[in-house]
């Protein structure tokens, strides 16, 4: 069955570093999302992004945080310069139709963990 | 602003017994209400439901949808340890609206 893949599993930075996180949504999925789960905190969203622009971002994707579709397959985040807040489990998502219509399925996550 | 509230948030039964979840929302243009389980990271997905009153089954679990009084519940029959999870419940809107709003998820244990 398809799925969400995400990498690294883990990533330690120290504050001030930039980081990617990577995703592979599933295949013929258009719609992409970012979602991010702060230790014993509800999951919250971050961005969406379809036809290669974003489509909706909440008030936590700031200026440090840029997403990408560099090729036909991954998904990426990027934060310019990780605050120890950042700290918390990242989550990729896609869907074939838009977001509230279908379901999201979700990757298995990146903690990141900023020192 | 949307808010998803979910009860209760913690829940340990035995093995075999009946749990029912409560999600309730408030969402402007909702359009679908989304249970998934969160065992050790991802979200997995349970149901999607769109209409009132029509009961979604898979095996042992079921949830239902009442938009007229904003709730869900998830109910899971003949429990068993494998079912020990977080459940999310989230919620989608329409218009353009792309997220899923999260409640915080209610963690339940079964005890062997």
């Amino acid at each position: 069955e398809p799925e969400v893949t995400q990498t690294p599993s883990h990533q330690v930075t120290q504050m001030g570093q930039e980081v990617i996180l990577r995703c592979v949504p599933i295949s013929n999925h258009l719609y992409f999302y970012w979602y991010r789960q702060i230790l014993g905190q509800k999951v919250e969203f971050l961005v969406s992004f379809y036809n290669n622009e974003i489509s909706e971002k909440s008030e936590i994707f700031d200026d440090q945080f840029s997403v990408e579709r560099p090729d036909g397959s991954n998904f990426t985040l990027k934060i310019r310069s990780t605050k120890l807040e950042d700290s918390a489990m990242y989550f990729c998502a896609s869907s074939k139709d838009r977001g509230g219509t279908d379901t999201q399925y979700f990757g298995p996550g990146t903690r990141l963990t900023v020192l | 602003e949307d808010k998803v509230v979910q009860s209760p948030l913690s829940l340990v039964v035995h093995e075999g017994d009946t749990v029912t979840l409560n999600c309730s929302y408030e969402v402007t243009n909702f359009r679908s209400l989304l249970w998934y389980k969160q065992e050790k990271k991802a979200p997995t997905f349970l149901f999607m439901l769109t209409s009132s009153g029509i009961e979604k089954k898979s095996g042992r679990l079921s949830s239902i949808l009442d938009k007229k009084e904003l709730f869900s519940i998830l109910n899971i029959t003949a429990t068993q340890t494998g079912d020990s999870a977080i459940y999310l419940c989230a919620v989608g809107a329409n218009f353009g609206n792309e997220k899923l709003t999260f409640g915080t998820g209610t963690r339940l244990t079964i005890i062997p």
